[in-house]
């Protein structure tokens, strides 16, 4: 089974661009689709969009106009950058491998604070 | 979008008694062409991601305990863990994965009472 981590920055601040990278190992990122979701502190979990291995893509309508998701296949990796951050955005972010259902990373803070 | 709502939000069941947890979608999730409905459930226990325990409403992920079951179809579904352990205190969330956006219930916290 793929296993996932997460990692980038845990701090941000406001207005700037937030940046994760999840590196996918045991198995071949041009399986599955690749998804980012991230759960706000005591709160559910809201996905924020997938990415297949020709670098298509498709976001939350409610985080589209912020969101990009790209996919290195050479590094097995797949990445996410959040523009125009504000303290709304501090969650937990993970990723996952997209099939029949969720597989996740351990997950990542991130806090936007200045 | 899919709405996913749960319930109940929250609820205590005594060690070794019946948990039931439903999960209703503002549409179908059935997918007609191979008759199977794109309704996955996550256990995610504190400080930890979430956990994959049922895909397609009623497909076990390998290594999930047999006590964990899925059922239901359409719009209706239900997890049920027929003989709560200690270590099924979590909270379980519904989602559909038919369409995007992917979305999830709010949640159901389950504790022992």
């Amino acid at each position: 089974q793929v296993q996932l981590q997460e990692s980038g920055p845990g701090l941000v601040k406001p207005s700037e661009t937030l940046s994760l990278t999840c590196t996918v190992s045991g198995g071949s990122i041009r399986s599955y689709y690749w998804s980012w979701i991230r759960q706000l502190p005591g709160k559910g979990l809201e996905w924020i969009g997938y990415v297949d291995y020709s670098g298509n893509t498709n976001y939350s309508p409610s985080l589209k106009s912020r969101v990009t998701i790209s996919v290195d296949t050479s590094k097995n990796q797949f990445s996410l950058k959040l523009n125009s951050v504000t303290a709304a955005d501090t969650a937990v972010y993970y990723c996952a491998s997209t099939a029949d259902g969720f597989s996740w990373g351990q997950g990542t803070l991130v806090t936007v604070s200045s | 979008d899919f709405v996913m709502t749960q319930s109940p939000d929250s609820l205590a069941v005594s060690l070794g008694e019946r948990a039931t947890i439903n999960c209703k979608s503002s549409q179908s999730v059935l997918y007609s062409s191979n008759n199977k409905n794109y309704l996955a459930w996550y256990q995610q226990k504190q400080g930890q991601p979430p956990r994959l325990l049922i895909y397609r409403s009623s497909t076990r992920e390998s290594g999930v305990p047999d006590r964990f079951s899925g059922s239901g179809s359409g719009t209706d579904f239900t997890l049920t863990i027929s003989s709560l352990q200690a270590e099924d205190v979590a909270v379980y969330y519904c989602q559909q994965y038919y369409a995007a956006p992917y979305t999830f219930g709010q949640g159901t916290k389950l504790e022992i009472k």
